[in-house]
């Protein structure tokens, strides 16, 4: 068990639709990670938060967004979806400079 | 990031050592050579970690190359429960910055 709790496990919804994933980080960890997993692009980096604050950006279309809020939990917003979209999405933690990152078990996501 | 080159796959008899290599040829002097692996339906799961120095932790022992260009995950008996996705990822702070992770060697465990 890494600590870090992401809901729901699965999601299954229409294109055009939007979602919310949830991620829970590990007690004390300050930066958040969002990364997406298809079958052809691999483990891609979304958007990375520190405390509160977006700090890094990645291959994040526009339709998405996150935040994090004061008790460090995160969100990941996916709206207009497509068939595309369809992929793991993981959330990863870390508590700060030279340390690993823990991954939840991700939110696999299917659109129909 | 620095780019890093492993095999796309490999396979161990079960309870016999199994060597993991990672080109990483463009290096720089900053960067921490990091393993992670994906079991299947999981997410990453930190392995190992190391700059120059050999590292041995409960899970693998990381040999680095003296000109750092390579690295070998080495695990020391393989278990059913080893068989996963293995990623050799350059980074000069894990921390704080995002992980690029590559294909990866897939490795395969026979009883």
């Amino acid at each position: 068990d890494s600590g870090v709790t992401q809901t729901p496990k699965h999601l299954i919804t229409a294109t055009g639709q939007r979602v919310t994933l949830r991620c829970s980080p590990r007690s004390g960890d300050l930066s958040v990670y969002w990364y997406q997993q298809s079958l052809d692009q691999g483990l891609q980096f979304l958007i990375q938060y520190y405390n509160g604050e977006e700090r890094a950006k990645g291959n994040i279309l526009e339709r998405f967004s996150a935040q994090q809020f004061p008790d460090l939990h995160s969100e990941l917003n996916l709206s207009s979806l497509e068939l595309g979209d369809s992929a793991l999405y993981f959330c990863a933690s870390s508590v700060g400079s030279y340390q690993p990152q823990h991954f939840g078990d991700g939110t696999r996501l299917s659109i129909l | 990031d620095a780019k890093t080159t492993q095999p796309n796959s490999m396979e161990s008899n079960e309870e016999e050592p199994v060597h993991l290599p990672c080109n990483h040829s463009t290096i720089s002097g900053t960067d921490y050579i990091h393993w992670y692996r994906q079991l299947p339906s999981q997410g990453p799961e930190y392995v190992i970690h190391g700059l120059t120095s050999n590292v041995n932790n409960r899970m693998a022992s990381l040999a680095i190359a003296e000109d750092r260009k390579s690295s070998t995950l080495i695990l020391h008996r393989a278990t059913l429960r080893d068989a996963a996705v293995y990623y050799c990822i350059l980074s000069s702070d894990s921390g704080n910055t995002p992980l690029v992770f590559g294909k990866g060697t897939r490795l395969s465990v026979i009883a």
